[in-house]
């Protein structure tokens, strides 16, 4: 069955240093790997995507992401975190329907 | 605002009602997307189209919901004899045909059954 995971219920950072949003996924074939956040009574928003190539993606306010084949893993990263940050982040993976992981709620204090 | 849009944005209905959402989506956007995404879980997919086709539905989109997207515009999500399980949101999303385009979601209908 296809899944992705965010083994991390909430993250905290500290404003000003780097921070890291895990990811984990179990999709067959080469995945599409996507990362949303949503801020409370707002819709989703795409953050970035990675399809092929580059390992390395970079997407909107400064956010990027790793994808690793060999640790399945596609991990979200910003270098210096800031307050208006926190929200709820969700990654997701598929090819047309997307399945969802459970949410990382990061939390960035000044 | 050209984003996806979603009617209600609330609505309450008692146990055994039918209730029906309207999903806009983006105008150029042939495909369109539900999920549904209840308290601290991400949102699960329900059924999705291209065009006015319906080409994949979930196991969890059970015959008490129905879909439509009669002239592949706008859609329609239906659910007879509501339960109180039901309750949820109910996201819409939209995008470029083709499983690489990213998906551009609306704000979502919350439902309550009381």
């Amino acid at each position: 069955a296809q899944s992705v995971a965010q083994p991390e219920d909430q993250v905290n950072v500290a404003e000003g240093n780097p921070l890291t949003v895990k990811c984990t996924y179990s999709v067959s074939g080469n995945p599409y790997l996507f990362w949303y956040v949503q801020y409370p009574n707002r819709g989703l928003q795409f953050l970035l995507k990675y399809i092929t190539g580059d390992n390395l993606v970079k997407g909107s306010y400064g956010f990027e992401a790793e994808f690793n084949k060999s640790q399945t893993s596609f991990h979200l990263k910003k270098p210096s975190a800031l307050v208006s940050d926190s929200a709820l982040y969700f990654c997701a993976g598929g090819y047309n329907k997307l399945i969802f992981g459970a949410g990382t709620r990061l939390a960035v204090h000044p | 605002d050209t984003g996806v849009s979603q009617n209600p944005r609330h609505k309450i209905t008692k146990r055994g009602q039918n209730v029906t959402f309207r999903c806009d989506p983006i105008s150029e956007h042939n495909r369109l997307y539900w999920y549904r995404q209840t308290l601290g879980q991400g949102p699960e997919f329900l059924t999705y189209f291209q065009n006015e086709a319906q080409l994949e539905k979930s196991r969890l989109l059970s015959d008490r919901f129905s879909a439509e997207r009669p002239k592949g515009s706008f859609s329609t999500l239906e659910i007879q004899r509501t339960e109180q399980g039901d309750s949820a949101m109910y996201l819409c999303a939209s995008s470029l045909a083709g499983g690489h385009y990213e998906q551009y979601f609306g704000p979502g209908t919350r439902l309550t059954v009381t």
